[in-house]
Parts: structure tokens; C-alpha cells; sequence
């Protein structure tokens, strides 16, 4: 069964850091790009990373290029996010996806205030 | 980047009406490949997302085939034959063919 769980989230100040992670199992994760989405309370759904199998190739939309990194343990079969310098607008449930969207994980909450 | 547009935003529906959902873009889906990265999610209340239809048509495993997918192009339609309770939520297209991906704005579907 495939499984995508997140964790890491919580509160946090603005202009601080925070590392998503998201543990992968039931399929071979190296295989795989992946990507993270977000959802602001009541919003709709925000892409935010995608990452290549091999980790060599990054794509971030303009909304946090420069402050977000995705990356990638396939020997871990674990992803990523490490955000800095957050900003209030990137108050949001975070998902782990699977690179072609047919598996999510349950989401974890970032809640960037002061 | 690209902009996809789904109307109605919100569409009330009684048990075992068919309905349909539109993404518009505002750029052509087709990719060089020969493939239209288009794709439709269903956020149930309270729960992820999950993959309903992929690649405009391709019905994904599992998935009860009273969902369909049409279109090409910019303009797609998702359409449920006979919607039952379980369908309610919002729905999403989202397009893999132009970096940044983008999602529609979505679709609430609820109960009249």
C-alpha cells in the first residue's frame, strides 16, 4: 500500500525556518518525481516544489523560488521542503504528492505568526 | 503562467443528476510530446486530494466510471453520470504541461 506521511509542520515566527519531511513507502520512491502543494485555510490548492528522480532538477512557481527547497533521500525514500524566511502568507496545510498527483499524503499544518 | 478557469465555482446537484465541470485554459495543454498534461482532483471535506482523471480522459484505478473526462486544447470537461453522495467536495483541474503546474480555482459540488 502506498503511503505518503508527513511531518514537521507547526508555528512558527516570521522570517524563521522550517523542514518538511515526508516519509514514502509501498512503492519504489526513486522511480518517482514528487512534488509539494500547499492549501492556505479555505483556499484552494497551491503548487509549490517538484523534484526529479534523481534530485537534479527543481521547479518552484515564483511565490517562494529563492526562499524553498525541495530535495530528496532515495535511500531514505523521504522528501523534503526546507522553507526560510516565512512569511505570513505561507500559512498553509503542506502536502507531499506523488510526481503524477494519484497518491497525497494526509497534510501537515505550518502556521507562520508572530 | 498558465491560468486554468473552472466554472461554475459552485454547483448544487440532488442524488443521481449528471453534472458537468469546465476548465478553461489560458494556453494550449498540448505538450510536444503528444501528451495534455491535464488532470482532475476530488477534495473530499475534511480529506487530501485524490486523483479522479488523468492525461483529460484516462480514468484512474479504482475510481467509478461514472466520472469522465473530455476536451483538448484549452477547454476540458469533467462530467459525473448520476452523482451520489460520496461525490460531494471540490474539485480541481491541474496541468502538468507548462512549468509552474497550475490548479483551477475549483469546483464545489453539494447537495441541493
Amino acid at each position: 500500500e502506498v503511503q505518503l506521511v508527513e511531518s514537521g509542520g507547526g508555528l512558527v515566527q516570521p522570517g524563521r525556518s522550517l523542514k518538511l519531511s515526508c516519509a514514502a513507502s509501498g512503492f519504489t520512491f526513486s522511480n518517482y518525481y514528487m512534488a509539494w502543494v500547499r492549501q492556505a485555510p479555505k483556499k484552494g490548492l497551491e503548487w509549490v516544489a517538484t523534484i526529479s528522480t534523481s534530485g537534479s532538477r527543481t521547479y518552484y512557481p515564483d511565490s517562494v523560488k529563492g526562499r524553498f527547497t525541495i530535495s530528496r533521500d532515495n535511500a531514505k525514500s523521504s522528501l523534503y521542503l526546507q522553507m526560510n524566511s516565512l512569511k505570513s502568507e505561507d500559512t498553509a496545510t503542506y502536502y507531499c504528492a506523488r510526481g503524477h498527483w494519484d497518491y497525497w499524503g494526509q497534510g501537515v499544518m505550518v502556521t507562520v505568526s508572530s | 503562467d498558465v491560468v486554468l478557469t473552472q466554472t461554475p465555482p459552485t454547483l448544487s446537484a440532488t442524488i443521481g443528476q449528471s453534472v458537468s465541470i469546465s476548465c478553461r485554459s489560458s494556453q494550449s495543454l498540448l505538450h510536444s510530446n503528444g501528451n495534455t498534461y491535464l488532470h482532475w482532483l476530488l477534495q473530499r471535506p475534511g480529506q487530501s486530494p485524490q486523483l479522479l482523471i488523468y492525461l483529460v480522459s484516462r480514468l484512474e484505478s479504482g475510481v467509478p466510471n461514472r466520472f469522465s473526462g473530455s476536451g483538448s486544447g484549452t477547454d476540458f470537461t469533467l462530467k459525473i453520470s448520476g452523482v451520489e453522495a460520496e461525490d460531494l467536495g471540490v474539485y480541481y483541474c491541474v496541468q502538468g504541461t507548462h512549468a509552474p503546474w497550475t490548479f483551477g480555482g475549483g469546483t464545489k459540488l453539494e447537495l441541493k
